[in-house]
């Protein structure tokens, strides 16, 4: 299979902080993974793109210093979410790829108050 | 025009029927085609990949793509309710980065008892 993971899955934290999430390819090694963000009944928004070794590629309108995106290893991706505000509330959505095809993790809900 | 478009929907089938889900793509020089599956607060998880023209069935799913009509379609048969959910076509072209897909907005399908 193509397994991938994210963590945490929910987390809710306080306006200003900042927060980390993880994303790992467990069972094979993404050079390249994708950040997504969903809002409720919206549609997947490209947020980065992220490959090992190399600085994120962010999509027109991501603050790339807001959304800190590190690809430190080949089965692992993070996304810092800094000084978050209530706005940043939303779905976010991990991909790693193998070949061609992108495999997603289960996602990570933030809510920050 | 968007690069990947589907009917938002919502589409309705009774059980056992076949529902059938369209999208279609501008970019002609398209390699890859996939078909997600995404259920309510979930993320996206893929049916199927297509990269020739043709039919390719798995169980209950039939994926058809046609690159001269620039069209790609998903068929289930004998719809469950437990196919409701939203689907998400999906497009790679060669002159993008490996796995970057551009994707649709998304088809929401209801399967009535």
């Amino acid at each position: 299979g193509a397994v991938v993971s994210q963590h945490p899955s929910r987390v809710i934290c306080k306006s200003g902080t900042s927060v980390k999430i993880e994303c790992r390819s467990l069972d094979f090694q993404a050079t390249t993974m994708f950040w997504y963000r969903q809002f409720p009944k919206q549609s997947l928004m490209l947020m980065a793109t992220s490959n090992e070794g190399s600085k994120a590629t962010y999509e027109q309108g991501v603050e790339k210093d807001k959304f800190l995106i590190n690809h430190a290893s080949l089965t692992l991706s993070t996304l810092t979410v800094t000084s978050a505000h209530p706005e940043d509330s939303s779905f976010y959505i991990c991909s790693a790829t193998r070949g061609d095809t992108q495999y997603f993790g289960p996602g990570t809900r933030l809510t920050v108050l | 025009q968007k690069e990947v478009e589907q009917n938002s929907g919502p589409l309705s089938v009774p059980e056992g029927a076949i529902a059938s889900l369209n999208c279609t793509y501008s970019d002609r020089g398209s390699q890859s085609f996939f078909w997600y599956r995404q259920y309510s607060g979930k993320s996206p998880e893929l049916i199927m990949s297509i990269y020739s023209n043709g039919d390719k069935e798995d169980g209950r799913f039939t994926a058809q793509l046609n690159k001269a009509s620039q069209y790609v379609s998903l068929l289930i048969r004998d719809s469950q309710p437990s196919d409701s959910a939203t689907y998400l076509c999906a497009v790679t072209s060669s002159r993008t980065n490996a796995g970057k897909s551009t994707f649709g907005d998304g088809t929401t399908l209801t399967v009535k008892p």
